[in-house]
């Protein structure tokens, strides 16, 4: 079954705004990460939180988990329409696979 | 240089018909996947094959059968297709066994169509 659902489905906002996306997951991980897919092309690795971590920054990017509510949230800052692209969550375990979440699309307006 | 490479990138087909898709990886690493993404953006993982071991066979028709000829190949071939087939096709590839080792690179995918 699917692990990530993620919310909300699609984001529209403009550039220079804060964009947030949530993944919910039903059980215990190893770690989660935040990929992007531009339109037509393949994903993309964001960043990897560990499940002992509870917030990770890469430049415009924050990534927060929280195990106990089994959530994560990815927050863009100072958005760009480069930007505009589906995002997925990905959680692992001591499985030897990724599964993927539902994916949010972010749309960015100049 | 592409460090995960598929071809086709389109493949247009009917049904009934068998068709490959290729994979090679120039990072090194030791284990490849193959993930199916239908219409809806819904990402799905097929196989997974860790230094030419099928290690990962989700609950996939036996029309798919993935051949690993060497580490940094992993390639699909659909036989019989039926229209559900169509989908986009990613591999994908990462170091060492462990999910929780790092990330994945993926392919940019091969659009299969099936008429």
């Amino acid at each position: 079954s699917q692990q990530g659902e993620e919310d909300p489905q699609a984001l529209s906002i403009q550039e220079g705004e804060n964009a947030t996306m949530n993944c919910s997951y039903k059980t215990s991980i190893n770690n989660l990460q935040w990929y992007r897919q531009n339109s037509g092309r393949g994903l993309v690795h964001l960043i990897l939180i560990r499940s002992n971590e509870r917030e990770k920054h890469s430049g415009r990017l924050r990534v927060t988990l929280d195990t106990s509510k089994k959530s994560s949230s990815l927050l863009i800052t100072a958005s760009r329409a480069a930007d505009t692209a589906s995002y997925f969550c990905a959680t692992g375990r001591n499985t030897d696979k990724l599964i993927f979440g539902t994916g949010t699309r972010l749309q960015v307006f100049p | 240089d592409t460090a995960v490479s598929q071809t086709p990138k389109y493949l247009v087909t009917q049904m009934g018909n068998d068709k490959s898709i290729k994979c090679e990886q120039n990072l090194g690493h030791d284990t490849m996947y193959w993930y199916k993404q239908d219409s809806k953006k819904f990402l799905k993982i097929m196989f997974s094959y860790n230094n030419k071991e099928l290690i990962i066979n989700e609950t996939v028709p036996n029309r798919f059968s993935p051949k690993s000829p060497d580490k940094a190949h992993l390639n699909l071939h659909i036989n019989s297709l039926e229209l559900g087939d169509s989908a986009v096709y990613f591999c994908a590839s990462k170091t060492g066994r462990q999910a929780g080792a790092g990330e994945l690179f993926f392919g940019e995918g091969s659009r299969l169509t099936v008429l």
